[in-house]
Formats: C-alpha cells, sequence, structure tokens
C-alpha cells in the first residue's frame, strides 16, 4: 500500500546551524501534511503543518516546503539549538479526512 | 487549551492478565479518538479509531477482541489490553481530535510492560 517516508535515518548538527528534515510521501491524494516532534517517552508535539494548495509555510524558527511534483516534504529548522534534539515525523491526511499516516521518522541531534 | 492526558503513564503487568488505559481530552470535547501503537525506533501506528457512542473502528491487522475500546463520553476513551503478551509490550498513544478535521492533539502515551 501507499506509504510515507518509511525509514529512520540520523541527522547531526552543530548547534546554531540549520537543520533539514526530509519525508518522501507516495499518495498524491494526501492534501494536507503536518510535521511533529517527539522527545522520548512522550507524545508527539505539533510543529507546523501545510496544505497541498501551498508549497511553503513559516513558523518560528521552522518552514516546511512541500514540492508535489516529487512528492517531497521538508522541515527546516533555523539555528539548532540543543532542546531541538528529538525524532521528527511527517504525516499525512488524505482527502481532509480524519486519519493521519505517519512517515518512519528522522532523529535529530544537536552537538554543543 | 487542547490538552490531552493519559493514565497510567507506565505499567508493567503480568501474562495474561488484562490492562486498561484511559485517554481524556482535559478541555475540549472530542467525537474522536484514536488509538496508536509504537515500537521502539519506530513511527507510530494507527490502531483503531474511537468514536463517541459507537463501534471503534479497527485497522486490518488489529485484533478487535484483544484491544478492547470504549469512548463512553466526550473526554474520555479507554484501550483495554486483554490476555496481555510480552509482545503486547509497546508504547500506546492516543490523539483526540480537535474541532477542525484533521487536527489531533496527542496524549503523553503509556509505556506498557508485559512480563
Amino acid at each position: 500500500g501507499e506509504s510515507v517516508g518509511l525509514h529512520l535515518p540520523t541527522l547531526s548538527v552543530q548547534e546554531g546551524d540549520n537543520s533539514i528534515i526530509n519525508c518522501a510521501y507516495s499518495n498524491s491524494a494526501s492534501d494536507y501534511f503536518i510535521w511533529y516532534k517527539q522527545e522520548s517517552g512522550k507524545g508527539p508535539q505539533f510543529i507546523i503543518d501545510i496544505r497541498s494548495n501551498m508549497d511553503k509555510r513559516q513558523g518560528q524558527r521552522v518552514t516546511v516546503l512541500l514540492n508535489k511534483t516529487v512528492k517531497h516534504l521538508s522541515l527546516q529548522i533555523a539555528a539548532t539549538q540543543p532542546g531541538d534534539s528529538a525524532v521528527y515525523f511527517c504525516a499525512e491526511n488524505k482527502n481532509a479526512g480524519n486519519m493521519l499516516t505517519f512517515g518512519g521518522g528522522t532523529r535529530l541531534m544537536v552537538k554543543p | 487549551g487542547a490538552v490531552v492526558s493519559q493514565h497510567p503513564s507506565r505499567v508493567i503487568c503480568k501474562s495474561g492478565t488484562s490492562v486498561k488505559i484511559e485517554c481524556r481530552s482535559l478541555d475540549f470535547q472530542a467525537t474522536t479518538m484514536f488509538w496508536y501503537r509504537q515500537f521502539p525506533k519506530q513511527s507510530l501506528m494507527l490502531m483503531a479509531t474511537s468514536n463517541e457512542g459507537s463501534k471503534a473502528t479497527y485497522e486490518q491487522g488489529v485484533e478487535k477482541d484483544k484491544f478492547l475500546i470504549n469512548h463512553a463520553s466526550l473526554t474520555l476513551s479507554t484501550l483495554t489490553v486483554t490476555s496481555a503478551h510480552p509482545e503486547d509490550s509497546s508504547f500506546y498513544i492516543c490523539s483526540a481530535m480537535g474541532r477542525i478535521a484533521y487536527e489531533q492533539y496527542f496524549g503523553p502515551g503509556t509505556r506498557l510492560t508485559v512480563t
């Protein structure tokens, strides 16, 4: 079946650098995408979302980019801080329904 | 606002016993709640969708008789793992749907260990 980015890579960055976390999705019917941050032993925390009619959305220190042509989603974190260390998941919602499908996640490690 | 709690946060039980996990929306009403399971270093896998006042909808491969879901009120859904076995050990996370479709607020998770 279709899936969202099933892999769990690790990204290691220096404190203060920018981070880019990528996600590939395969369902062209998805119209809403969300990035979550999950710290060890905790539930996912909403970071930022984007609808399929947009290709970029900015928040505080974070930017999400959506490339529907290649079915790619990315999360950019500016001036990465130690507190950003966590696992980041992308999730997709199909046709404005209720269910989310989660990607495999990326572990971000910030070196001081 | 939009706080979701889970109880207990951690539970250890013996093989063959049943365990109940509660998911509560503290400051909003949720007609729909979701239950996920997460194994170590893996992503969240949706187990079932819990609808207030009706039967839960289970994902393929999830045994409804083993994972009993009750959503008796607009602020509470419970997941009961019946006749638990060590392979049921996992991190169980619930979420509650807000007023806008596809907005989900996640609970802090429950770590279940079956010995």
